[in-house]
């Protein structure tokens, strides 16, 4: 099936920091989406991205559409401690049904 | 409003039960898709459904059955479980081309 590639794996940071975490394929989607996963909880949509080079702000939370179309990135300003969780990025083939997810990105944040 | 409403939450099964994993959506959305969930693999596609009576495979089809006989229900079957079927099982729904919405997940454990 296709692959998203998403990086990092993990990160540990302090609060107050900036985030950045990103996926790539060499597939071209027609949309991404950036999840966010708290324990035990289902995944919930954070940002949604129609539009290559579109870039999309929700609250400390920014994400863009990669002009090429086979990445997207997700950008979290002056981080929090709840902002602890995975984060996933998926992406909707064109002609395609389901969403494909990256593997995540497992964050903490050390108040 | 419920959302996505997952049955039962927690599983145990011993090698060749059987079981039935309930799905029920209130949003009146036409597809509905199973995903299984693994330590540093993301979500992974099992099956899915863009209407009432239809049904397509995923990612990782074997092992499982599916039913979607009402358009607000989609049940995932395991006819003979196996230990690497344990896992923790997302439903979610969607409108066409919309987001989904996810249940708060399955976590079956097969002995």
């Amino acid at each position: 099936g296709q692959q998203l590639n998403q990086s990092p794996q993990s990160m540990f940071i302090q609060e107050g920091e900036d985030v950045s975490m990103n996926c790539t394929s060499s597939s071209i989607f027609n949309t991404w989406l950036w999840y966010k996963q708290d324990p035990g909880e289902g995944p919930v949509l954070l940002i949604a991205l129609y539009k290559a080079g579109e870039l999309t702000s929700n609250g400390r939370l920014t994400a863009q559409f990669g002009i090429t179309r086979k990445d997207s990135f997700l950008n979290i300003s002056a981080s929090i401690p709840s902002d602890v969780g995975i984060y996933f990025c998926a992406g909707l083939l064109k002609g395609r049904r389901a969403l494909t997810f990256g593997s995540g990105t497992r964050l903490q944040v050390q108040p | 409003n419920a959302g996505v409403t997952q049955t039962p939450k927690f599983r145990v099964l011993k090698t060749g039960q059987s079981m039935t994993l309930l799905c029920a959506q209130d949003m009146n959305h036409e597809y509905m898709y199973w995903y299984r969930q693994d330590p540093g693999m993301g979500l992974r596609l099992i099956h899915y459904s863009v209407g009432e009576g239809t049904t397509a495979k995923g990612e990782v089809p074997d092992g499982y059955n599916v039913s979607r006989l009402k358009k607000q229900n989609f049940l995932l079957g395991l006819e003979s479980a196996a230990p690497s079927q344990t896992s923790v099982y997302f439903c979610a729904s969607a409108l066409p081309l919309g987001s989904l919405f996810f249940g708060e997940g399955s976590r079956l454990t097969v002995l």
